[in-house]
């Protein structure tokens, strides 16, 4: 009975490089929420998403983040042209309907040279 | 919007002792639940226990306890007999159960526990 799980655990890009960040749910769990943890801070909520829906995606940067979460396969977060300022860790978080426990996975650290 | 505040952000205990960790929030709404989760060294968020706001009852677990004031918008957490393995960063989050948005959880900055042998 697997957690939510994250891969990588540690992700290190140059600056203009695309960051890929994946997010298995929990079994039977079709929510998916992808929050931003900035140093010396606290989780941010980034998007909300359903099997290939995308429901809030109002804590998003508007430009070079995008997130999916296909029919098949893990969600994806996605940073095009990283800078330091994307240096964080980035959490995803699973759920059996909206208004559901959340439950974490263990953190991507992606760190931007 | 909602807010959190953890006023704290550093707190130390002696093992075996109790320490209590402050919590307030700002919301317009009736309807909410209250957690407080637990991020170790390893980063894993952990859910330490959780209030709903229609409850009168302060939440309980094992050594973990809250007090929930919900006229003065205030959730501390209560640590008693702290261990070792309680030493952590503790965030505090607030997350509405009516309206659109009851899926966002939002955290305060968190309060980094030592516990000293």
């Amino acid at each position: 009975n697997a957690g939510v799980m994250q891969n990588p655990r540690h992700l290190v890009r140059r600056r203009g490089q695309e960051a890929r960040l994946r997010c298995s749910p929990m079994k039977g769990h079709s929510h998916v929420y992808w929050y931003r943890q900035l140093p010396e801070e606290g989780l941010k909520f980034m998007v909300y998403l359903q099997k290939e829906n995308i429901i809030d995606e109002s804590g998003m940067p508007k430009e070079r983040f995008s997130a999916e979460f296909p029919k098949e396969g893990p969600s994806i977060l996605r940073i095009q042209q990283v800078v330091r300022g994307d240096s964080a860790a980035y959490f995803c978080a699973s759920s059996l309907q909206g208004y559901n426990e959340q439950f974490f996975g263990p953190g991507t650290r992606l760190t931007v040279l | 919007a909602q807010t959190v505040t953890q006023s704290q952000p550093e707190m130390s205990v002696q093992e075996a002792e109790t320490v209590t960790l402050s919590c307030t929030y700002d919301t317009s709404e009736s309807d909410y639940c209250l957690f407080w989760y637990k991020q170790p060294p390893s980063r894993q968020m952990i859910l330490v226990i959780r209030q709903e706001a229609y409850k009168q009852q302060n939440a309980t677990e094992n050594r973990f306890s809250v007090n929930f004031q919900k006229a003065a918008k205030s959730f501390s957490l209560k640590i008693s007999d702290s261990q070792l393995g309680d030493a952590a960063m503790y965030f505090c989050a607030y997350r509405s159960r009516s309206g659109g948005s009851n899926y966002k959880l939002t955290f305060g900055k968190g309060t980094l526990l030592t516990v000293n042998p």
